[in-house]
């Protein structure tokens, strides 16, 4: 099936550094979504892009859906101890089809 | 996590035997799917449906069954139990499969073992 690349897997930080993560795709995505998952909960969606070049924010969170609309990044920037998590990025093919995720990006913030 | 509920939130099952993961969401979303969390591997899509009646195989659906027979309600089958079924599963539900501003929301997640 299709796959997401996403890199790095693992990030250890001191609070207060940059956080930059990102996915790849050989196929052509029409929709970016990125999720952050805490431990025993469920996904929950952070920022979702709809259009290639879009560069959308929330609050300390930044995301690209990139030009080629085989990539997306996402930066976290002056990052704190509840930024610990999971992030997955998750795709969606041109047309009706299922998401498609990444293996997800584990984030954990030295204080 | 608003409207999709899921249980149990943990089991334990013994090799062999069957159970049935519940997921029920209140929101009329069309479609709903399921997913199962391994370490290293993100999430996988077992089985999905776009609507009542209607259901369709995901990347990983050997070993469980689904049905729909309402909108609300879309559980997971597992008739005959293996320890490779052992994993996190997470149902999700969202407006439409495709449409433009399509987003999931996702179940808190139910966590097997099988022994």
């Amino acid at each position: 099936g299709q796959q997401l690349n996403q890199s790095p897997q693992s990030m250890f930080i001191q609070e207060g550094e940059d956080v930059s993560m990102n996915c790849t795709s050989s196929s052509i995505f029409n929709t970016w979504l990125w999720y952050k998952q805490e431990p025993g909960e469920g996904p929950v969606l952070l920022i979702a892009l709809y259009k290639a070049g879009e560069l959308t924010s929330n609050g300390r969170l930044t995301a690209q859906f990139g030009i080629t609309r085989k990539d997306s990044f996402l930066n976290i920037s002056a990052s704190i101890p509840s930024d610990v998590g999971i992030y997955f990025c998750a795709g969606q093919l041109v047309g009706n089809t299922p998401l498609v995720f990444g293996k997800g990006t584990r984030l954990s913030v030295i204080a | 996590n608003a409207g999709v509920t899921q249980t149990p939130k943990f089991q334990v099952l013994k090799t062999g035997q069957s159970m049935t993961l519940q997921c029920a969401q209140d929101m009329n979303h069309e479609y709903m799917s399921w997913y199962r969390q391994d370490p290293g591997m993100g999430l996988r899509l077992i089985h999905y449906s776009v609507g009542a009646g209607i259901t369709d195989q995901g990347e990983v659906p050997n070993g469980y069954n689904v049905s729909r027979s309402t909108t609300e309600d879309f559980p997971l089958r597992l008739l005959s139990a293996a320890p490779s079924q052992t994993s996190v599963y997470f149902c999700a539900s969202s407006p439409t499969q495709g449409s433009s501003g399509n987003t999931i929301y996702f179940g808190e997640g139910s966590w097997l073992t099988v022994v």
